[in-house]
């Protein structure tokens, strides 16, 4: 069964500073990446998409990478704001056939000072 | 162009009554899934739609069931409710396509607000 894993569960760090936040899951088989952020009580916005083809995508400040072999994705986040404050989710698509499912990990709480 | 729309957004249930949700994804969209997010489980997958059809299932009881109508629109069910079936109850939408392998494969996911259940 796919496990995905957030580190850290959460993070304070002060505006202007770049970030990495990291995910690991246990099924290098996946076929795809995604990362969200989301806000208190409030659904999941898609940041970034990374097919199982794929190494890394960008949008804006934010890059993803993804290294299937060592079961790892990193979220680099550049100059950091207070509006980056939200949870940061991964998950992943895996399983086989009818078994497959989407795993999310715990999340990375994000917290950007002023 | 408008997104996943999810209603209804809040309600109120009684132990053993039944509820049923509804999602409209984004136009053009065929595959819609399900989640379920608890302060103590997390995001978990409950199941996946594309035309018409459940592709794949999470591991919940048979209480959680869903269909997806010809136009895409999706509902699920949660019948003989239980308190721990408070939540908040998310849907998402997305394309699906060929993938290198030649399988339908399950594009990037957006998703609703979100429909807040509470079970008393």
């Amino acid at each position: 069964k796919q496990e995905v894993t957030q580190i850290p569960a959460a993070l304070s760090v002060p505006e202007g500073e770049n970030l990495v936040l990291n995910c690991s899951f246990t099924d290098s088989a996946i076929y795809n990446l995604q990362w969200f952020r989301q806000d208190p009580g409030k659904g999941l916005t898609s940041l970034l998409l990374i097919q199982s083809s794929q190494r890394e995508q960008t949008s804006g400040r934010l890059n993803a990478s993804l290294d299937k072999s060592s079961g790892r994705s990193t979220l680099y986040i550049a100059a950091s704001q207070p509006g980056d404050s939200a949870t940061y989710l991964c998950a992943s698509w895996g399983g086989a056939g009818s078994a497959r499912q989407l795993t999310f990990g715990s999340g990375t709480q994000l917290t950007v000072l002023p | 162009k408008a997104g996943v729309t999810q209603t209804p957004r809040y309600l109120i249930k009684t132990r053993g009554q039944q509820v049923t949700l509804s999602c409209s994804p984004i136009s053009g969209h065929r595959s819609v899934s399900w989640y379920q997010q608890t302060p103590g489980q997390g995001l978990q997958f409950l199941f996946e739609y594309f035309s018409e059809t459940q592709r794949n299932k999470g591991n919940f009881p048979g209480r959680f069931s869903g269909r997806q109508f010809s136009n895409s629109r999706s509902e699920m069910n949660v019948s003989t409710l239980e308190l721990g079936d408070s939540a908040l109850y998310l849907c998402a939408s997305s394309l699906v396509y060929q993938n290198g392998s030649g399988r339908a494969s399950t594009g990037e996911l957006f998703f609703g607000e979100g429909s807040r259940l509470t079970v008393l």
